[in-house]
């Protein structure tokens, strides 16, 4: 069956250090694969997208990484701050398929303490 | 400021009414979706539109439905018939409706938050 999984429902971590959030699909061929941020009782606000046919990108402190092998994308934000916690959303498109068919995680929810 | 806009934010209904969720907006986008959350569940779809006059069933149409009369507005009806109808409504835009001929990024509202009393 298809699947399209965020490992960990909640992320603690340390002001300054480096938050890792993981996107694992299963029996899906994405064309391209992007990341949001949701803040609570807000929509979600789009951050990142990477093509299957790129390794990563960077915007600011942010980076992704696609891997079509391990069918897993990356996360990172680096010298997280309190701002930084939210809810993260991953979601992908199939090849072919239309915009209605765009596949979303159930996020991570990400608390970066002092 | 281009966005979207939902409203109300808050909504409370008594089972058996119908309710409709307002969505506009002023970013001159084709496309437009609902989508429903629930707690612990991924953003899942009800219905898209990506051309006035038209839109498609998403993932979970049943005891909902909307009207594209405009290319601003896109109103989502809740209808007596869905059972469960608590949950956070979020409509988001796309510049275009397209299958598979580029990345659309959505632009989201800031959701309506839907009660059954």
């Amino acid at each position: 069956s298809q699947k399209i999984e965020q490992n960990s429902e909640a992320l603690n971590i340390q002001e300054g250090k480096t938050a890792t959030l993981t996107c694992n699909y299963t029996n899906y061929s994405p064309a391209y694969l992007q990341w949001y941020r949701q803040d609570p009782g807000r929509g979600p606000v789009f951050l990142l997208l990477i093509r299957e046919n790129e390794k990563e990108k960077r915007k600011e402190r942010l980076k992704v990484t696609f891997d079509t092998t391990l069918k897993q994308s990356l996360f990172h934000i680096t010298a997280s701050q309190p701002a930084d916690s939210a809810t993260y959303l991953c979601a992908l498109m199939n090849y072919g398929g239309s915009q209605g068919n765009l596949i979303f995680g159930k996020g991570t929810k990400l608390s970066v303490k002092p | 400021d281009g966005g979207i806009t939902q409203s109300p934010k808050y909504l409370f209904r008594k089972e058996g009414q119908n309710v409709t969720l307002s969505c506009e907006q002023n970013l001159n986008h084709d496309a437009m979706y609902w989508y429903r959350q629930d707690p612990g569940q991924g953003l899942r779809l009800i219905y898209y539109s990506q051309i006035v006059n038209d839109f498609q069933k998403g993932d979970i149409a049943e005891g909902y439905s909307v009207s594209r009369e405009k290319k601003e507005s896109f109103p989502l009806t809740v209808t007596s018939a869905q059972k469960n109808p608590t949950a956070f409504y979020l409509c988001a835009s796309t510049p275009r409706g397209d299958r598979g001929s580029g990345a659309n990024v959505l632009t989201f509202g800031a959701g309506s938050r839907l009660t059954v009393l």
